[in-house]
């Protein structure tokens, strides 16, 4: 399974900033997502990042908000705009391998607390 | 509509006793994919096992198995011999329509009790 390495790890940033989370993978791979996870809830998906292309937003996720960059096949960022304290979550990047089973594996994720 | 539901909110179990952990999903597809994941407090998501809808035995991954019903829709994860390390959030996912998306439950959490 694939490697894959987010920064930071933690941070406490104060509403109205912006952070931007990096996903760093050890493979090439095609299809990289972007999760939220509010604290006690299942994972969400904001984006499919894609490689060369805007990234493909869910229902109720905007790119003004989130916006997305996928430079090339091993590395992407999330940024998290305008924060508010709503924004406190898990950020998780995931890459779904390309064999028959397409397993999704994650990066160890992003804590994000905004004051 | 909920693509796959898990009714324990928490668990408890006995250190070294076997535990099952609940999932259901909905689909009309035939082909499919269901996994689980496990969170410790950390955060990380860590995949534990994977059941193919065409694959006709349960599968095993270690001291955890998937209790696959295709005909009721559940997948249910069992892990035998429980650790104090097995403590954590336990989620069930489905890949399916459309677009093979991912699609999990609201989780499970398990302490297990020395």
């Amino acid at each position: 399974s694939a490697v894959i390495s987010q920064k930071p790890s933690r941070d406490i940033c104060q509403r109205g900033t912006s952070l931007t989370i990096q996903c760093q993978v050890d493979s090439q791979v095609t299809m990289m997502f972007w999760y939220r996870q509010q604290p006690g809830q299942s994972l969400t998906l904001i984006a499919t990042a894609n490689q060369g292309s805007e990234a493909t937003y869910e229902s109720g996720f905007v790119i003004d908000k989130f916006p997305i960059s996928r430079p090339n096949l091993t590395f992407s960022t999330l940024t998290v705009s305008n924060m508010s304290p709503e924004d406190s979550s898990i950020y998780l990047c995931s890459v779904r391998d390309q064999g028959v089973r397409e397993t999704q594996y994650f990066g160890p994720g992003t804590r994000l607390l905004v004051l | 509509a909920q693509k796959i539901t898990q009714t324990q909110p928490g668990m408890f179990v006995q250190e070294k006793e076997a535990v099952t952990l609940d999932c259901t999903y909905d689909t009309s597809d035939q082909s499919y994919g269901l996994f689980w994941y496990k969170q410790p407090s950390s955060g990380e998501m860590i995949f534990l096992i994977y059941q193919g809808s065409y694959d006709e035995q349960n599968a095993t991954e270690g001291r955890y198995s998937l209790n696959f019903q295709k005909a009721r829709k559940s997948a249910n994860l069992v892990i035998s011999a429980s650790q104090l390390g097995d403590s954590a959030m336990y989620f069930c996912a489905m890949r399916g329509p459309p677009h093979n998306k991912f699609y999990f439950g609201s989780g499970t959490k398990l302490n297990v009790k020395p």
